[in-house]
């Protein structure tokens, strides 16, 4: 299966951007790239997803290289409700695997 | 529209004894995932379902792990006999396509004593 490399942990202040780094240099040319967030003691949360272009929704922006093998999750304004583990995945027809995620910690 | 339910939210066993979960998907999803997490990991993909097809089940421990999805649609989850490494929270998750979006339900939280 391809890999997903993302750093353990990540602060930001409240209202500024937040640029959180994947790694992904196994990454198949079907492997869709995908973000999800999870907060305390719920269910994982769809943030965005991408294959070549860079993507934007109301959640994030999703920066993907040329080469595909990195991608960047931009949250352009933390907000406390932005704490939680991030997670990049690589997802096509089979096995959408998780790895260990960002933990992003949001100071006011 | 109605998320992914999922149930009990709690339970607790005793090693060797049997659990189940039951699943229901969003309506019309095609694809149905279960994950196990252990506290400060990631999800762990168990099986993957397309209807009632199994797509992957490489990482269930067959010896101890059982799914099924009957008519392709809701799904049960079992463990016989549990194990204290089984402690847990098992996601349940469903996708119109398996290269779309996942939603997840709530989780179901094992502990085995």
């Amino acid at each position: 299966d391809a890999k997903t490399t993302q750093p353990n942990s990540m602060e930001s202040n409240e209202e500024e951007p937040v640029h959180l780094p994947c790694n992904h240099s196994t990454i198949s040319g079907t492997d869709y790239i995908h973000w999800y967030r999870q907060l305390p003691s719920q269910g994982p949360e769809y943030v965005i997803h991408g294959l070549t272009s860079n993507v934007n929704n109301r959640m994030a922006s999703l920066a993907i290289a040329e080469d595909r093998k990195s991608s960047t999750l931009i949250l352009h304004r933390a907000t406390l409700r932005d704490a939680a583990v991030y997670y990049c995945i690589l997802g096509g027809y089979q096995k959408v695997t998780f790895g260990t995620g960002t933990k992003l910690q949001v100071i006011p | 529209e109605a998320g992914v339910a999922q149930s009990p939210r709690y339970k607790i066993i005793e090693k060797r004894q049997s659990v189940a979960f039951w699943c229901n998907p969003i309506s019309g999803h095609a694809t149905l995932y279960w994950y196990q997490q252990i506290l400060g990991q990631g999800p762990k993909l168990l099986i993957q379902f397309q209807n009632n097809g199994v797509v992957d089940d490489s990482q269930l421990p067959k010896d101890r792990f059982s799914a099924e999805r009957l008519k392709g649609v809701d799904s049960t989850l079992k463990i016989q006999p549990a194990k204290l490494e089984d402690s847990a929270v098992y996601l349940c998750a469903s996708s119109l396509e398996p290269s779309g979006e996942l939603f997840f339900g709530e989780g179901s939280r094992l502990t085995v004593l």
